[in-house]
């Protein structure tokens, strides 16, 4: 049973730095979400996907950070410009779709420090 | 915004013991679910409940939904150590249902 799975599993960077991560979400599994977690915080939703398109974007995602789901399978998120405040818990997770709403299924994260 | 509130903070408690937490969300809602976290990793869902539904079971998971208190709590019989970590409750962000709102999730520790 493959899961979802992200890359790297840890990330330590310089401020200034831009940084990319890799979801890979269950094959079968048409939504793709972003979430990031600070320690002592449940996830923020940051963005989601149904297949490549990008529906969804939360007020947290500013103009440094960009998603993209190319072909509808993997996805990247990619911060530029790093700052202190971006050190936290990114999580990706996929679910199926459907009128209703589907059990989401969440990679162990990438966890970011910007020294 | 957060939309849920899981109550308490922290529980401590021995292994057989039942475990109880509470969480309350402010707007309407077709579904609530529970997550699990262990500590460094990504979260396990548990269980979803529906706004038509007011009790589910999954193995030694009770799960309840009042729509009228705009509350849910998460019962936890017979705890085991593995049952340590996190647990958070989560609502649909819109009515599109699709991202979640997390709240700041409970810390349950199960001492053997």
């Amino acid at each position: 049973d493959t899961g979802v799975s992200q890359d790297p599993r840890h990330k330590i960077t310089k401020r200034g730095q831009n940084v990319t991560f890799r979801c890979d979400p269950i094959s079968e599994h048409n939504r793709l979400y972003w979430y990031r977690q600070t320690l002592g915080q449940g996830p923020e939703f940051l963005t989601y996907f149904q297949n490549e398109a990008q529906l969804e974007k939360s007020r947290l995602l500013s103009n440094r950070f960009s998603a993209e789901r190319p072909k509808g399978s993997f996805s990247t998120l990619e911060i530029q410009r790093t700052e202190q405040g971006d050190s936290a818990m990114y999580l990706c997770a996929s679910s199926l779709g459907g009128a209703k709403s589907q059990p989401q299924h969440f990679g162990d994260g990438t966890r970011l420090s910007i020294l | 915004s957060q939309q849920g509130e899981e109550d308490p903070q922290a529980l401590s408690i021995q292994e057989g013991e039942n475990a109880t937490m509470n969480c309350s969300y402010k707007t309407s809602i077709n579904n609530l679910q529970w997550y699990r976290q262990n500590s460094g990793r990504g979260l396990v869902h548990l269980i979803l409940i529906r706004s038509n539904e007011r009790e589910k079971h999954s193995g030694r998971l009770r799960v309840t939904l009042d729509t009228s208190k705009k509350s849910s709590s998460l019962l936890i019989t017979a705890s085991r150590a593995a049952d340590t970590a996190s647990y958070f409750c989560a609502t649909p962000r819109n009515q599109a249902g699709t991202a979640l709102i997390f709240g700041k999730g409970t810390t349950l520790s199960v001492s053997s």
